[in-house]
């Protein structure tokens, strides 16, 4: 069936540093792509997303790359704070209906 | 705050019970998903509801149902429960089941 796999599982990046996460997919006709981050206690909030007709989304220090041919997409957030230590979850849509196919998490952690 | 609320936001039952978990979306929204998410786990669709309609359904047990009402609000019953139960139990939102999904803060469920 289908999969997102996502990587790493644990990121660990100190502070003002860059941070890279990567996910692929399967489904071929995947079109929408969600980044959401989840703090510790708290629901998943989505911080970007990008859909199948864009190869890249920026918003201030986070962006998201998409190439459809490799069928994978990325998380990059560039001078990490510490308010960014969360985990993030990256997700594709397959169906009509959009419902998401979720990567494993990956825990983000800055260092000071 | 996402504008999704969930009651309650702690549950502590037996084995073999049965509980119901409450779900009020955005204003607006149309469409509700419930999602399973286990001890530092990722997330499990469970099952999708758009204007009152089962539309996809994901991983869900046999024991476990759902509905939405007319009112939009929707519930999650979990029945003859058994200890690999206890999970935090997400809804999301969207508003028209084909775009993004606004989660709500959860309702944690732990089954002694």
């Amino acid at each position: 069936g289908e999969n997102v796999e996502q990587h790493p599982s644990t990121l660990s990046v100190q502070e003002g540093d860059s941070a890279v996460i990567k996910c692929t997919y399967s489904d071929s006709a995947s079109n929408y792509f969600p980044w959401y981050k989840q703090e510790l206690g708290k629901g998943p909030q989505l911080i970007i997303d990008i859909r199948s007709n864009v190869g890249e989304k920026k918003d201030q220090r986070i962006a998201v790359t998409l190439n459809k041919t490799a069928k994978h997409f990325s998380l990059h957030i560039t001078e990490t704070q510490p308010e960014d230590s969360a985990v993030y979850f990256c997700a594709a849509s397959i169906g009509s209906n959009y419902q998401l196919i979720w990567g494993a998490g990956t825990k983000l952690i800055i260092k000071p | 705050d996402s504008g999704v609320t969930q009651t309650p936001k702690h549950l502590i039952t037996a084995t073999g019970q049965r509980v119901t978990l409450r779900c009020s979306p955005r204003s607006g929204d149309l469409s509700v998903y419930w999602y399973q998410q286990s001890l530092d786990q990722g997330l499990q669709f469970l099952i999708q509801y758009y204007n009152g309609e089962e539309r996809a359904k994901g991983n869900i047990l046999e024991r476990f149902s759902a509905q939405q009402f007319p009112d939009l609000h929707s519930e999650l019953n979990l029945s003859s429960l058994e200890l690999g139960d206890s999970a935090l139990y997400f809804c999301a939102s969207s508003v028209a089941g084909i775009d993004t999904q606004y989660f709500g803060p959860g309702t944690r469920l732990t089954v002694l």
